[in-house]
Parts: C-alpha cells; sequence; structure tokens
C-alpha cells in the first residue's frame, strides 16, 4: 500500500512465492495506471499497465488487478525471483478534460525484497 | 537500443550557477516529461512537453525551466539553482497514441546543490 512519511512499505517473500503488492490511488477520474520496478541506481522500469474499463491485464508472471469501487490496484508476481528485488510503483493518470495528457502521479512504492 | 539518456548522471553544484540536464530519446517519442524523486515525497512530474514546441507545467515546476526545439531533446534548465532543488532528477518519453502509454525512463541525474 501507500506509505505515510519517510519509511516505504515493506514486502519480504521467499523464492518461489507469489508477492502481491497494493497500491490505493487517489482521483476516482483517472483513467489509466501503471506499474513501475525501480532497482537501485536505475531509473523505473515499465511493467504492465492497464486502462480503467478493465479490471485485470496479465503479462508475463505479473498480473494486475484494478478495483474502482475502492480505489484500489494490484500488482500480483508468481514464482518471484531475487531479480525481482526492487522498489514497485503505481501511477495513475487522471486526463479528465482531456487537459493533463501527460500528468501521472505516483505513489509512494512498496520495497520488495526476495530471500534465495 | 531503445532508451532514454540523460546527462549528466551526477552534478555538485553551487547556489545561482546556471546549469543544465539533457536529456536526449532515440524512440521517436511526441511526449516528453521531467521528473524529480525525494524521499517520502516519491516521483513529482515538473514539466512535460507533448510534442515541439509544446511545453506545460506539471506538479512542481517553480524554479525550473524546459525547452524542446527538437523531438529527441528536452533540457531542464535551472537558472538559479537552490539547495532546495537537490534531487534526483528523471527524464521520461511515450508516444502520445491513444493517450495510453507508457513512459521510459532514463537512469537519472543525481543533483546537489550547495
Amino acid at each position: 500500500g501507500e506509505s505515510v512519511g519517510l519509511h516505504l512499505p515493506t514486502l519480504s517473500v521467499q523464492e518461489g512465492d507469489n508477492s502481491i503488492i497494493n497500491c490505493a490511488y487517489s482521483n476516482s477520474a483517472s483513467d489509466y495506471f501503471i506499474w513501475y520496478k525501480q532497482e537501485s541506481g536505475k531509473g523505473p522500469q515499465f511493467i504492465i499497465d492497464i486502462r480503467s474499463n478493465m479490471d485485470k491485464r496479465q503479462g508475463q508472471r505479473v498480473t494486475v488487478l484494478l478495483n474502482k469501487t475502492v480505489k484500489h490496484l494490484s500488482l500480483q508476481i508468481a514464482a518471484t525471483q531475487p531479480g525481482d528485488s526492487a522498489v514497485y510503483f503505481c501511477a495513475e493518470r487522471n486526463n479528465a478534460g482531456g487537459t493533463s495528457y501527460g500528468k501521472l502521479t505516483f505513489g509512494q512504492g512498496t520495497i520488495l525484497t526476495v530471500h534465495p | 537500443e531503445a532508451q532514454v539518456t540523460q546527462n549528466p548522471r551526477y552534478l555538485i553544484t553551487v547556489t545561482g550557477k546556471k546549469l543544465t540536464v539533457t536529456c536526449s530519446q532515440n524512440m521517436n517519442h511526441e511526449y516528453m516529461s521531467w521528473y524529480r524523486q525525494d524521499p517520502g515525497l516519491g516521483l513529482r512530474q515538473i514539466y512535460y512537453s507533448m510534442n515541439v514546441e509544446v511545453t506545460d507545467k506539471g506538479d512542481v515546476p517553480e524554479g525550473y525551466k524546459v525547452s524542446r526545439k527538437e523531438k529527441r531533446n528536452f533540457p531542464l534548465i535551472l537558472e538559479s539553482p537552490s539547495p532546495n532543488q537537490t534531487s534526483l532528477y528523471f527524464c521520461a518519453s511515450s508516444f502520445v497514441g491513444n493517450g495510453n502509454q507508457p513512459q521510459h525512463f532514463g537512469d537519472g541525474t543525481r543533483l546537489s546543490i550547495l
């Protein structure tokens, strides 16, 4: 979920387990959502996205679920590997009125640690 | 290789000394954007550009300028840097398309303003 203050939420899992990372987004008018992975010393890397007219989308080992009723987004990672260890961010776009095409609002991130 | 390239990667400078961080992308993306990342505040958008000669403010534009004279380049300019602009900066780009295009990020520029 979202963090408060300087301490990011953390999730520790064993290699091979499934991971679920949650995100509560802020704007009910948001129409597009993205999950990013950020490794130390690197920029955010795109994982998967979903539009607001969908409630589920699957990629390779990842699934994003969108619950617009409660403004909740989750990222599921199957068979988590040590290389999945990183900070994961959700981002939402509110383009109501078509004036904010590029305006992404990011969550503060969740630290995922995968133990061998 | 498709990428967003930022330079410099690290810079330590002093208050008031103008600096420019360059950003270049080789994917023919129309859209480019600058973010800053601070502990506890996450990624915040500074400026973005929908295409050449089209720029707009993000959430935290104060103290920054940008220009988009060419499609591939989107420099971030700090005319008179101050210590509160010490941060990690990311440039990103994407196609405009139907509006649902993920942004691709550079590897960041760490600025320290003394």
